[in-house]
């Protein structure tokens, strides 16, 4: 069974800082997802990613497939960036296993 | 395009009662996944249907079930209900690809056990 681990567990930022959030996974797999959450319970996709890097505005995620590692990198954050920051991981038609999340809250 | 929608949002049972949710996923998608998702545990696989056919299941007691409709549309089912299962219960649906594809998810709704 994949462990997935999620570092920090929660995350106090002024505004504008860059963020750093990391994911760690036990056993190989075949793509690994960012998710984030907003209070009141929305779940939005960020990234899905099963190799190299993807950048979407001012967020970034990287994944390194031999050190089973990713992390999702926040620049000049904004207080609308306050979630929480969730990793799932899978392979193939396997439900996905989720990290227990990050709560980010950025501070004008 | 519509998204996920969940009905209902919010529900308030008491215990040993049954309950009833449901998913419309977004057209054009034949997969529909059901978590449970608590302050404790996070979010928590209960199963996924791919054309009206279970093709993974969570590690949940039997209490809790779930059928898909041939227009895609899930139904998950709660029995006996116990005060543990209080929780967030969210849908989310995909397209074919698997795990490569994005999830959409639903709002989710929020069951309080009494």
């Amino acid at each position: 069974k994949n462990e997935v681990e999620q570092s920090p567990q929660n995350l106090t930022a002024q505004e504008g800082e860059f963020i750093t959030i990391n994911c760690s996974y036990s056993v190989g797999i075949s793509a690994l997802h960012w998710l984030q959450q907003h209070p009141g319970g929305g779940i939005v996709s960020l990234f899905m990613l099963s190799s190299g890097k993807k950048k979407h505005g001012r967020l970034i995620a990287t994944i390194n497939i031999q050190e089973k590692h990713s992390s999702l990198h926040i620049t000049a954050s904004h207080p609308r960036d306050s979630a929480v920051y969730i990793c799932a991981v899978g392979w193939g038609n396997t439900p996905l296993v989720f990290g227990k999340g990050t709560r980010l809250s950025v501070i004008a | 395009k519509a998204g996920v929608t969940q009905t209902p949002r919010y529900l308030i049972k008491t215990r040993g009662q049954q309950v009833t949710l449901s998913c419309s996923p977004i057209s054009g998608h034949r997969s529909v996944s059901w978590y449970q998702q608590t302050p404790g545990q996070g979010l928590q696989f209960l199963f996924e249907y791919f054309s009206e056919t279970q093709r993974n299941k969570g590690n949940f007691p039997g209490r809790f079930s779930g059928r898909q409709f041939s227009n895609s549309r899930s139904e998950m089912n709660v029995s006996t209900l116990e005060l543990g299962d209080s929780a967030l219960y969210l849908c989310a649906s995909r397209g074919a690809g698997g795990i490569y594809n994005e999830q959409f998810f639903g709002p989710g709704t929020r069951l309080t056990v009494l």
